[in-house]
Order: structure tokens, then C-alpha cells, then sequence
């Protein structure tokens, strides 16, 4: 079964600054996908990047990347000058690539607070 | 643009007490997904549907049922509520099954207390 590992459970930055969120996984499958999920107090889940575990580019959204390492399962999403708006809970999530699934595998987050 | 939309926003039910957590999107989205949040916890798929009259299980099935009557609704019932339930509960749909090329649009929960 997959796993999703996120090693931290609070992590803080200064506003402006530059902060990474640690995330790793488990499979046993060659072809999936990657996500980071935004959660601020309003409870909404918002989708803030994915990643093809084919694709070898790293995906970048803006102020938003990763850092996909396959070999080592690792998936780091890294914010750059934060700002007071980022200031939520972070999922990283995995999901089958294709066919079967809907089953969106989440670890249990991050929570970011952002420092004026 | 309503996208996904849940009632109620909060609710408290006593134990043994039956309720139906609603859902509805207007994206003419075929697949849709019932997930639930525990404090501290990510999301977990309790049941999902890739179409109007097509059901099936996810990882915490029990003690819920789920209809698929129509493209747009997907309601979520619980029978006999149990302190168990207590939590966060997500209503998601998507235009292709899979996140791969077609992301989940998530409603804005409906936080539950069984008591």
C-alpha cells in the first residue's frame, strides 16, 4: 500500500523569505502522481501544484515548485517570498496514475505559519 | 461559479441519530468523492462515483451509504452515527477519474460532532 510521510508538523517562515515543506512517500508503482493541497482556516482543499512522476521537470506554479526526487521518493514543495496569504496547512497527497484510482493518498500535513 | 457546494456547514448529532450530508456540483462532472478529515489528519476516501447510478467503496466505507441519482448530486448518509464519525467531511469531484489530468474541486466541508 502507499504511504505519504510529512516529517514536519509546524513549520514557520518570515514573510518575504523562502521555506520548504518536506514530503515522502512509498509505491511500488513507476507511474504516478504528486500533489501539494493548500488548507487555510476556511477549510477549503485547494490544489496548489502536481507533479507527473514521469515528467523528470520539476513543476513550478508561480511562487510554488518542487523538488521530485524519484529515486528517493522524495517530493519538497518550496514557497518563495512568502507571504501573510500562505499561512495555512499544507497536504502532500499521491495518486495511482490513470484507470483505478480517485483514492488520493494524503499525509497529515503540514501547518505554515508566516511572520510579518 | 458555485463549483462544489455542501450542507450543512456544521452539524451535531447524537449517537444512533441518522443524517444525510448533501452535495451537489454544477460542473457536469462525472466522477464524484466523499472523503473525511480527522483532526491531524489528512484526507481518507470513504466512497466514490464515476457516474449517475454508479457507486463504489474507498478506504472508510462503513457505517455510510451513498446514492448517485443524477450527474450533480451526491449525497452522503450516515445511519447510526457513532462518535467514530466525528470529523471533517469533504464532498470532491472531478471531470476524469484520477487526478492525472483533471485535479479534484473540493466543497468546503461540513464538520460534523457526534455526541
Amino acid at each position: 500500500a502507499q504511504t505519504v510521510t510529512q516529517s514536519q508538523p509546524e513549520m514557520s517562515v518570515q514573510e518575504a523569505e523562502t521555506v520548504t515543506l518536506s514530503c515522502t512517500y512509498d509505491t511500488s508503482e513507476s507511474d504516478y502522481y504528486l500533489f501539494w493541497y493548500k488548507q487555510p482556516p476556511s477549510r477549503q482543499m485547494i490544489l496548489v501544484i502536481r507533479q507527473e512522476a514521469y515528467k523528470q521537470q520539476n513543476a513550478t506554479e508561480n511562487r510554488f515548485s518542487v523538488n521530485f526526487q524519484k529515486a528517493a521518493k522524495s517530493f519538497s514543495l518550496k514557497i518563495s517570498d512568502s507571504q501573510l496569504g500562505d499561512a495555512a496547512m499544507y497536504f502532500c497527497a499521491y495518486s495511482n496514475y490513470g484507470g483505478s484510482q480517485g483514492n488520493l493518498i494524503f499525509g497529515k500535513g503540514t501547518k505554515l505559519s508566516v511572520k510579518p | 461559479n458555485a463549483g462544489v457546494t455542501q450542507t450543512p456547514k456544521f452539524r451535531i448529532l447524537k449517537i444512533g441519530q441518522s443524517m444525510t450530508l448533501q452535495c451537489t456540483q454544477d460542473m457536469n462532472h462525472n466522477y464524484m468523492y466523499w472523503y473525511r478529515q480527522d483532526p491531524g489528519m489528512g484526507l481518507k476516501l470513504i466512497y466514490y462515483s464515476v457516474g449517475a447510478g454508479i457507486t463504489d467503496k474507498g478506504e472508510v466505507p462503513n457505517g455510510y451509504n451513498v446514492s448517485r441519482s443524477t450527474t450533480e448530486d451526491f449525497p452522503l448518509r450516515l445511519e447510526l452515527a457513532a462518535p467514530s464519525q466525528t470529523s471533517v467531511y469533504f464532498c470532491a469531484s472531478s471531470y476524469s477519474f484520477g487526478q492525472g489530468n483533471s485535479p479534484l474541486h473540493f466543497g468546503n466541508g461540513t464538520r460534523l460532532t457526534v455526541t
